[in-house]
């Protein structure tokens, strides 16, 4: 069956250290794959893609990095703030499919 | 204004209550999809449609049913609400090869 994992832990970190998130996937081949942010009581908001044949994408202090051979995904935040605290969720795109399938999520709370 | 809008925002209903959750978009996008969010489990895809003639279940239809009124709008329905069906409902659309979705705020449904 399709499963995809990410850090189970919440992850807490101090300001101005970087944030590693982990999205571990088995049985797919993805297209790419996308990371959302969702903040409590709100809908999750999409921060960056990456395509299967991309080794590494930049997005401000943001970093993602996709390896197929591993089935995994990093996500990084680089000096991170109090307001980078939210949950992150790692979502896959069979190909074709138009359908994305989540991950459960990480929640990361930066202390300033 | 948001460009997908859920309403109810909150609800409560008793069990045997037949609910609606309506959606509405102002992005022009063809596809629309509704998820359900529990803790611990991630978004899960209930139904989805890439226009208004074409609706397909998703991993947890069971209890749920659909209409695509046009192709703005995309309601949930349950006909018979049951107390395991409370949760965090979201709606999302997306559009082009890169399938990125765009969430409304949620619905957060009790059943008691």
């Amino acid at each position: 069956s399709q499963k995809i994992e990410q850090n189970s832990e919440a992850l807490n970190i101090q300001e101005g250290k970087t944030a590693t998130l982990t999205c571990n996937y088995t049985n797919y081949s993805p297209a790419y794959l996308q990371w959302y942010r969702q903040d409590p009581g709100r809908g999750p908001v999409f921060l960056l893609l990456i395509r299967e044949n991309e080794k590494e994408k930049r997005k401000e202090r943001l970093k993602v990095t996709f390896d197929t051979t591993l089935k995994q995904s990093l996500f990084h935040i680089t000096a991170s703030q109090p307001a980078d605290s939210a949950t992150y969720l790692c979502a896959l795109d069979l190909i074709g499919d138009y359908k994305l399938s989540f991950g459960a999520g990480t929640t990361v709370t930066v202390r300033a | 204004d948001a460009d997908v809008t859920q309403t109810p925002r909150n609800r409560i209903t008793k069990t045997g209550k037949r609910i609606m959750l309506e959606c509405s978009q102002t992005k022009g996008h063809d596809r629309m999809y509704w998820y359900r969010q529990d803790p611990g489990l991630g978004l899960r895809l209930i139904y989805y449609s890439f226009d208004v003639k074409d609706i397909n279940k998703g991993e947890i239809s069971d209890g749920y049913s659909v209409s695509r009124q046009a192709q703005a709008k995309f309601s949930l329905s349950l006909e018979s609400a049951i107390p395991n069906q409370t949760a965090l409902y979201f709606c999302a659309t997306s559009e082009g090869g890169q399938n990125i979705q765009y969430f409304g705020a949620g619905t957060r449904l009790s059943v008691l």
